[in-house]
């Protein structure tokens, strides 16, 4: 059965700083794996996806994110955080059948302090 | 563009009583996933409609849960007799035909008391 890990339940950084939200994933076959945010009281925000091709992904609010195959990862990173960019994270993967419904972490709040 | 909308935004019910949430997808967007978020349980999958039929309803925690999609689009989830447990947030979200990803609605905040 597919599913991811983030192990951090927070993850704090000051403003200015690079920032890793970490994912881990299982899957049987070829994965698809999709970072969201969720800022308070709002819906889920797609921020990027791995489907196939390039390893580093770039995505919305210069976001990125590195697939690696053989630790089975996909963690999230951006250079240079914001305060603004303080919400909840969630890593997904598709399953792998043709509803394609999303398997998501638990979620890491990210913190970022001025 | 218009994205996926979802009423009420908040609902308060007693006990016992029956809910009806409201999901809008993106116009055009064949598949349409309703996810229920809750602190106990994380995100978790309710029911995927593939235009008006539902292929996969594994995710439905109990016959109490219902949800239709009409015309291909709006979709409502329907909760009898509402018990405690059912208080979360629930999200819907729609996707194009492919591969494209999930795009999620605000979600309604449903508190049973």
């Amino acid at each position: 059965a597919q599913s991811v890990a983030q192990p951090e339940d927070q993850v704090n950084v000051a403003e200015g700083n690079p920032l890793t939200v970490k994912c881990t994933y299982s899957v049987s076959g070829n994965p698809y794996l999709f970072w969201y945010v969720q800022y308070p009281n709002r819906g889920l925000q797609f921020l990027l996806k791995y489907i196939t091709g390039d390893n580093l992904v770039k995505g919305s609010y210069g976001f990125e994110a590195e697939f690696n195959k053989s630790q089975t990862s996909f963690h999230l990173k951006k250079p240079s955080a914001l305060v603004s960019d303080s919400a909840l994270y969630f890593c997904a993967v598709r399953v792998n059948t043709g509803f394609q419904k999303l398997v998501f972490g638990t979620g890491t709040r990210l913190l970022v302090s001025p | 563009g218009a994205g996926v909308s979802q009423s009420p935004s908040n609902k308060v019910t007693e006990k016992g009583k029956d809910v009806e949430l409201r999901c809008d997808p993106i116009s055009g967007h064949t598949a349409l996933y309703w996810y229920r978020q809750s602190l106990g349980q994380g995100l978790e999958f309710l029911i995927y409609f593939q235009g008006n039929s539902a292929p996969d309803k594994s995710g439905l925690p109990s016959d109490r849960f219902s949800a239709e999609r009409t015309g291909g689009s709006v979709s409502t989830l329907t909760i009898q007799r509402t018990q405690q447990e059912d208080s979360a947030v629930y999200l819907c979200a729609s996707r194009r035909q492919g591969l494209g990803e999930q795009y999620f609605g605000p979600g309604t905040r449903l508190t049973v008391t």
